[in-house]
């Protein structure tokens, strides 16, 4: 148990464009949704905190008007970067939170944007 | 705020062999979860330990084990019988227990495993 999944796996865009990427838990319900960028060699870094049916709580210096997060279900969260430009490009991944249990986090395996 | 340290940029070891990774963390909570993750090449995420803060008793899944000295704030992770699909980087991270807390990672160590 404890799978999620993301959807694109990667995606291409070109500059100003938008892009949306879903974050499912397959499983079990996720009461928050945590979603992360990675540069390469680079650890994780928290973008934003998502809890079902409230707005999402992003970490300083991360633009809630261009990284727009969506929790609408205890299944789904979606991240969309509008207006997509080249700095941009990265991997981004999501993680779920069960509803009931362990505080134990479950990683998607993550959506590698490239805006050209 | 919490810390996580991870001292050990890259590390090599042996197939068959036992490994220890390192990593500090500093805080000032006493309820909390520490655990190490791995990446492998295809980048997905895996947890392979998770600590309580209040266990004295460290944790072991199979081939993974853990020294956790809580007044050192010091979380280890040994690999016995390293095998080639341990290649991954290692991540250690901090979380503080509660609803909606979030985790804290270490810089990582790149762990190769060579035949």
């Amino acid at each position: 148990g404890a799978v999620v999944s993301q959807h694109p796996s990667w995606v291409i865009c070109k500059s100003g464009t938008s892009v949306k990427i879903e974050c499912r838990s397959l499983d079990f319900q996720a009461t928050t949704m945590f979603w992360y960028r990675q540069f390469p060699k680079q650890s994780l870094m928290l973008m934003a905190t998502s809890n079902e049916g409230s707005k999402a709580t992003y970490e300083q210096g991360v633009e809630k008007d261009k990284f727009l997060i969506n929790h609408a279900s205890l299944t789904l969260s979606t991240l969309t970067v509008t207006s997509a430009h080249p700095e941009d490009s990265s991997f981004y991944i999501c993680s779920a939170r069960r509803r009931e249990g362990t505080d134990t986090q479950y990683f998607g395996p993550g959506t590698r944007l490239t805006v050209l | 705020a919490q810390t996580v340290t991870q001292s050990q940029p890259e590390m090599s070891v042996q197939e068959a062999e036992t490994v220890t990774l390192s990593c500090t963390y500093d805080t000032s909570e006493s309820n909390y979860y520490l655990f190490w993750y791995k990446q492998p090449p295809s980048r997905q995420m895996i947890l392979v330990i998770r600590q309580e803060a209040y266990k004295q008793q460290n944790a072991t899944e199979n081939r993974f084990s853990v020294n956790f000295q809580k007044a050192a704030k010091s979380f280890s992770l040994k690999i016995s019988d390293s095998q080639l699909g341990d290649t991954a980087m290692y991540f250690c991270a901090f979380m503080k227990r509660g609803s909606g807390s979030r985790l804290t990672f270490g810089e990582g160590t790149q762990l190769t495993v060579n035949p």
